[in-house]
């Protein structure tokens, strides 16, 4: 199957500074979600972005589908952006979604 | 418009026992997947379903199984309760037809935690 790897996994900042969060996949996909886990377990929907590039605020994403990779932007980094952040690819087998490892976020003040 | 809602959100079982899981999916969402998350193994695929068919399924045992029906609610059920089975159980829905050029965005339940002592 599809392999999903993220990096860094484990990520320290300090609040205001910016960061890039990868995303390598070994196949083509149909669709690419980032996520934010919050300290509930909830996964909380960033980016659909299974090409191109999307920005939401102080967050902003990249897929280079051709490439098989994606970068998850945050600029001007808060507290309350900590916790995990998740990759997840769907490949033409389809109707599930492969998840990566996640980069767990530390933004301390 | 009302998210994903997961019922119990916590669960105390005992080995042995078996276990049912609901998730009420976004409405006119007609696909639900289940997901488990361990410390561990991570989140891994357990079932994807779609108008109460089953479409596909993870590298999970038989123990564990699921259903959709007619209003697109899914339920899955533990049984014979291990140990390991303690996780994270989320749920996914998504608006998907039968043919999708693009794979549809997911939206996740809150979650039930799954304690097994």
């Amino acid at each position: 199957g599809i392999q999903v790897e993220q990096s860094p996994p484990d990520l320290i900042l300090q609040e205001g500074a910016n960061s890039t969060l990868r995303c390598n996949f070994s196949d083509s996909v149909n669709n690419l979600q980032w996520f934010h886990q919050n300290p509930w377990g909830q996964l909380i929907n960033l980016f659909y972005i299974p090409s191109g590039t999307k920005q939401n605020g102080r967050l902003s994403a990249t897929t280079v589908a051709t490439e098989r990779y994606s970068l998850l932007y945050i600029s001007s980094s808060q507290t309350t952006d900590s916790g995990v952040y998740f990759c997840a690819v769907e490949n033409n087998a389809g109707n599930m979604l492969t998840f990566g490892g996640g980069t767990r976020l530390m933004v301390k003040p | 418009k009302a998210g994903v809602t997961q019922t119990p959100r916590y669960l105390i079982k005992t080995r042995g026992q078996q276990v049912t899981l609901s998730c009420s999916p976004i409405s006119g969402h007609r696909s639900v997947s289940w997901y488990q998350q361990t410390p561990g193994q991570g989140l891994q695929f357990l079932f994807e379903y779609f108008s109460e068919t089953q479409r596909n399924k993870g590298n999970f045992p038989g123990r564990f199984s699921g259903r959709q029906f007619s209003n697109s609610r899914s339920e899955m059920n533990v049984s014979t309760l291990e140990l390991g089975d303690s996780a994270l159980y989320l749920c996914a829905s998504s608006f998907t037809g039968f043919r999708r050029p693009k794979g549809p965005e997911a939206f996740f339940g809150q979650g039930t935690r799954l304690t097994v002592v």
